[in-house]
């Protein structure tokens, strides 16, 4: 059974620092990986879908990056702002469903 | 281009009763799934509709039943509420062959 974890479950920095989040899977055999991010009480809004056959893909400031073997993958988010205060889910698509992750809860403080 | 929507967007039950909401997926999509986000977790699949079949199912009991109709739009129906299915319903609509999700804004439902 595919397990998705998160780490850390929480992270505060302040403005203008780059960070790192990351997320690990228990099964290599998916066919893309997905970051999203959460809005308190909204949906879910596509970041980054990396396929399974890549090793990294960038939209602006966001950098995701897969390494499928060893079961990791990381987003990159450089020069954070407030604006990017969210919860980060990273979801494994294996087939027809995606298995997500519990997430990780972003402040930046201005 | 509308993206995915969901309707209602809150919703207040009691044990017991049923609920139906509703999900228009995004133009040019074919594939609706569901997902159950209790708070402070991540998304849980509930099942996949294609082709007004179900495709797939996560780990759910039947009081979870869905349907899609010939315009792609889906609905999901929960049987005998209980305290424990106040969530947020997610619906996500793709392209069938593992193409990128699309999520709606969700349906929050309350159980009293």
């Amino acid at each position: 059974k595919q397990e998705v974890t998160q780490i850390p479950a929480a992270l505060s920095v302040p403005e203008g620092e780059n960070l790192v989040l990351n997320c690990s899977f228990t099964d290599s055999a998916i066919y893309n990986l997905q970051w999203f991010r959460q809005d308190p009480g909204k949906g879910l809004t596509s970041l980054l879908l990396i396929q399974s056959s890549q090793r990294e893909q960038t939209s602006g400031r966001l950098n995701a990056s897969l390494d499928k073997s060893s079961g990791r993958s990381t987003l990159y988010i450089a020069a954070s702002q407030p604006g990017d205060s969210a919860t980060y889910l990273c979801a494994v698509n294996e087939g027809n469903k995606l298995v997500f992750g519990a997430g990780t809860i972003l402040r930046v403080k201005s | 281009d509308a993206g995915v929507t969901q309707s209602p967007t809150h919703l207040i039950k009691t044990r017991g009763q049923q609920v139906t909401l509703r999900c228009s997926p995004k133009s040019g999509h074919d594939t609706v799934s569901w997902y159950q986000q209790a708070l402070g977790q991540g998304p849980q699949f509930i099942f996949q509709y294609y082709e007004e079949e179900e495709r797939q199912r996560g780990n759910f009991p039947d009081r979870f039943s869905g349907h899609q109709f010939p315009n792609y739009s889906s609905e999901l129906n929960v049987n005998a509420l209980l305290l424990g299915d106040s969530a947020l319903y997610l619906c996500a609509s793709g392209r069938s062959g593992n193409q990128p999700q699309h999520f709606g804004d969700g349906t929050r439902l309350s159980i009293l």
